[in-house]
Formats: structure tokens, C-alpha cells, sequence
């Protein structure tokens, strides 16, 4: 079976542009998470998608957003960015049960110059 | 607030001794906890979960031990090898009936000295 992909791997973009990322989870999983990743937080929850709704929301600015789609691949997109934003984003696919095991994708990492 | 922190930020062992990670978590309503490990250059990957239920967990050279009453996690990795050596993470899901939400802990890095 198939992991979690995501693309594109390496992204570099200037401030105040946007950039959409995408992740397809593993066959069967219903529920995408997101993550963030710097040396200086380490991973923080974006949010969760399950069947096309979001579920839960971590603490970010609205300028991360994301949506899920009917065969349940997910992308997220971030506007107007920072340089704070440089980080590994990483998403994560589960059956969408609750208490269960997430996997994750190999991340797309992000430079904001 | 909601945090898991881990004691260490690093681990230096010999090759073939064993390594113990420690966690602490602070949500005493979280009832499942995951450890992961990252190389670099990787996403997180699985290693052993446990739910509150239990105390201890058993895989592959890796035990997994949980104490409710101080709220601490501990993964124990026996005869620890150079392919051992990356970031250890602890997470907790706070709201295991119907969310993905994890929390994570700071991570600790395990280096092992041939």
C-alpha cells in the first residue's frame, strides 16, 4: 500500500506571495492532518480534514487554510507570506476514528525569502 | 495550557546499550500516545503506540512504558543500533474519540556512538 505523499517536495517563494501544497493520503483514510515544523517550535497542529469538513483547528492566523476533497486528498495554502513561515509542512492520514495511528508524509519544505 | 515536553533534548549511547527517551504530558485526558521517529530529511515515522488503558507495550526491540499518575511516558530501545540514531518524538491525542489532532513533545535526539 501506497504512503502518504506529498508535493511538491521543496518550494522557495518571497514574501507576500502564496503557495498551495498537496498531500494524498494512504488508500482507505478518510481524515488528513497538518503540521507545521521549525527548529525553534517543533510540530504544531494546522488543522484536521474528515470528509471534506474541517474538524478541528490548531492556532494559527487565518492565512492558512485548507480543504479536502471528495477522494480525500487535501491541500493546504498559505497567503501573503512571512518569513516566519519557512518551516517543514508535513501532513499525516488516519482512518479518522480517533485514537489511532497517524502517518505521515515525507513534508514539503518551505523557504520564504 | 496543553503541552508534552521531553527531558532531554539529547541522548548519546554506545552501540549495543540500551537508550531510554522520556516524555511528560500534561492533558491527564489524553488516552492514547504515539512515539515517532524522524531522520533527517524524513517525515515522522511510527514506532510504538499505547492507550491509557495500559501501562506497558511491547514491539520490536522497543517497549513503551505509561505512567498515568505522574503523567510521564518512557520508550525503552534495547541493544540500540547506529540506525537508531535520529529525533524521537512523544505525542498525545487529548481528544481521542473524534479528532487527529496531535500534540508533540520538543523531541530528542539519539545519537549512537559506534
Amino acid at each position: 500500500k501506497a504512503g502518504v505523499t506529498q508535493t511538491p517536495r521543496y518550494l522557495i517563494k518571497t514574501r507576500g506571495q502564496q503557495v498551495t501544497l498537496s498531500c494524498s493520503p494512504i488508500s482507505g483514510h478518510r481524515s488528513v492532518s497538518w503540521y507545521q515544523q521549525t527548529p525553534g517550535q517543533g510540530l504544531q497542529f494546522l488543522f484536521e480534514y474528515f470528509s471534506e469538513t474541517q474538524r478541528n483547528k490548531g492556532n494559527f492566523p487565518g492565512r492558512f487554510s485548507g480543504r479536502q476533497f471528495s477522494n480525500s486528498r487535501s491541500e493546504m495554502n498559505v497567503s501573503t507570506l512571512e518569513l516566519g513561515d519557512s518551516a517543514l509542512y508535513l501532513c499525516a492520514s488516519s482512518m479518522g476514528h480517533g485514537g489511532e495511528t497517524q502517518y505521515f508524509g515525507p513534508g514539503t519544505r518551505l523557504l520564504v525569502l | 495550557g496543553e503541552s508534552v515536553g521531553l527531558h532531554l533534548p539529547t541522548l548519546s549511547v554506545q552501540e549495543g546499550d540500551n537508550s531510554i527517551i522520556n516524555c511528560a504530558y500534561s492533558n491527564s485526558a489524553s488516552d492514547y500516545f504515539i512515539w515517532y521517529k524522524q531522520e533527517s530529511g524524513k517525515g515522522p515515522q511510527f514506532i510504538i503506540d499505547i492507550r491509557s488503558n495500559m501501562d506497558k507495550r511491547q514491539g520490536q526491540r522497543v517497549t513503551d512504558l505509561l505512567n498515568k499518575t505522574v503523567k510521564h511516558l518512557s520508550l525503552q530501545i534495547a541493544a540500540t543500533q547506529p540506525g537508531d540514531s535520529a529525533v524521537y518524538f512523544c505525542a498525545e491525542n487529548p481528544h481521542s474519540g473524534n479528532t487527529g489532532k496531535l500534540i508533540f513533545g520538543q523531541g530528542t535526539t539519539l545519537q549512537v556512538k559506534p
